[in-house]
């Protein structure tokens, strides 16, 4: 069965340091892979998202993925972070054939000065 | 702004009542999906409509019923509400059925009392 796994649940990080962010997916296919953002009491904003080719992809607010099909990873990661980078991160694989979306459990992103 | 409109943006209502939740899809966009996302279950995938036809069905209960109307908008239907309802909903659209990128409205906060 398709799944998604953020394996971290919480992460402190101090502003400025680099972030990675963790995302393993189980998935027959090829999988469309998108990472997700959400502020308190906002909805979920879409970071970036990978379909196909260049394995690297450049999202919004410097933020960048990486698909490792040989991992079954699709990680996220930012140079430096900002504080208003605090929020929540979700990871989520969509069916290329289908039509589910399978979002991860969520990683919170605390940001300390 | 993704364009997905949700209202309302805050509810209160007692146990044992009936509320609806509406969305309008981005413009454009034939497919409406409904989320419920609350402490302990995370982001649960509830139901989608694509066109006005129901196409997938995820942990909805049967108190819970939706629509997608001709004109694309979508509402949400909850009866019998029970505390365990409280959560934020969220719509989400998308151009196609299957293989797109998801958009998401900020939400419908869902207070039941």
């Amino acid at each position: 069965a398709q799944s998604v796994t953020q394996p971290d649940i919480h992460i402190t990080v101090s502003e400025g340091a680099s972030l990675e962010l963790r995302c393993n997916y189980s998935y027959g296919a090829t999988p469309y892979l998108f990472w997700y953002v959400q502020s308190p009491g906002q909805g979920l904003q879409l970071l970036l998202k990978y379909f196909s080719g260049d394995t690297l992809v450049q999202g919004i607010k410097g933020f960048e993925a990486e698909f490792k099909r040989s991992q079954s990873s699709f990680n996220l990661r930012k140079p430096s972070v900002h504080w208003s980078d605090a929020a929540e991160y979700f990871c989520a694989v969509g069916e290329n054939t289908g039509n589910q979306f399978y979002f991860g459990t969520g990683t919170s992103l605390t940001v300390i000065p | 702004d993704s364009g997905v409109t949700q209202t309302p943006k805050h509810l209160i209502t007692a146990t044992g009542q009936r509320v609806t939740l509406r969305c309008s899809p981005r413009s454009g966009d034939l497919s409406v999906y409904w989320y419920q996302q609350s402490l302990d279950q995370g982001l649960q995938f509830l139901i989608q409509y694509y066109n006005g036809e129901e196409r997938a069905k995820g942990n909805i209960l049967e108190r819970f019923s939706a629509q997608q109307f001709p004109d694309l908008h979508s509402e949400l239907n909850l009866s019998s509400l029970e505390l365990g309802d409280s959560a934020l909903y969220f719509c989400a659209s998308s151009v196609e059925y299957s293989g797109n990128t998801i958009y998401f409205g900020e939400g419908s906060w869902l207070t039941v009392v």
